[in-house]
């Protein structure tokens, strides 16, 4: 059962451009909704994060959208950088629970 | 904010072994998680700590697993009797409250049964 789905495994973008990392989920109990980068060989690093009571929230170059009505969230990084080459993971929680990850998106900043 | 440390960085067992993973917090918190990803796979959750006590676990958490706080600091993942399908990558994470949480994770053990 994938409650959260990544579609893309792979995104190429160039350097200076936007990169969108889309999310989509299926449980409406989800009430937050975070975003998470990955190396090879290290844990996954916290990003940015977005409560359901919002749309939008930003940090600098990343923005996350969230549109409760299409369960569906987007990761906006702008402008990407050679070092935004990562997997992207989304990830989904209700209350307590713990969180439900989505399979990734792998992202390559080409210079 | 300060994540955990994790020991060892690298394991490889022999099938049928116990091995320990162990997860060391930076500072005082009171929920801890333990996750797993196995290679070309997403992260999947195993275990949720609070405040001493197992507060949730998914199905893949069976008799094989365990976890404890042995001295209150160290959070430790024990599996008892190792399989080949239990090479992954174990993260462990800290949260910071339990309700609509960030959590924020170590850089991983990666396990490898043969």
């Amino acid at each position: 059962d994938q409650q959260v789905k990544q579609n893309s495994p792979s995104l190429s973008v160039q350097e200076g451009r936007i990169s969108i990392l889309n999310c989509d989920y299926t449980n409406s109990m989800f009430d937050y909704f975070l975003w998470y980068k990955k190396y090879p060989a290290e844990g996954p690093t916290f990003l940015i994060s977005i409560s359901s009571i919002k749309d939008k929230n930003e940090d600098g170059r990343f923005t996350v959208f969230l549109n409760k009505s299409a369960k569906h969230l987007s990761l906006h990084i702008v402008p990407s950088q050679p070092g935004d080459s990562a997997v992207y993971f989304c990830a989904a929680s209700s209350g307590n629970t713990p969180l439900v990850f989505g399979k990734g998106t792998r992202l390559s900043v080409i210079a | 904010e300060p994540e955990v440390t994790q020991t060892p960085s690298h394991q490889v067992t022999q099938m049928g072994q116990e091995v320990i993973l162990r997860c060391v917090p930076i500072s005082n918190h009171l929920y801890f998680y333990w996750y797993r990803q196995i290679l070309g796979q997403k992260v999947e959750f195993l275990v949720s700590f609070y405040n001493n006590e197992i507060s949730e676990k998914s199905e893949i958490f069976d008799d094989q697993f365990s976890v404890e706080r042995p001295d209150g600091s160290n959070f430790t993942l024990k599996i008892r009797s190792t399989k080949l399908e239990d090479s992954a990558m174990y993260f462990c994470a800290r949260g910071t409250s339990g309700n609509q949480e960030t959590q924020y994770f170590g850089p991983g053990t990666r396990l490898l049964v043969l």
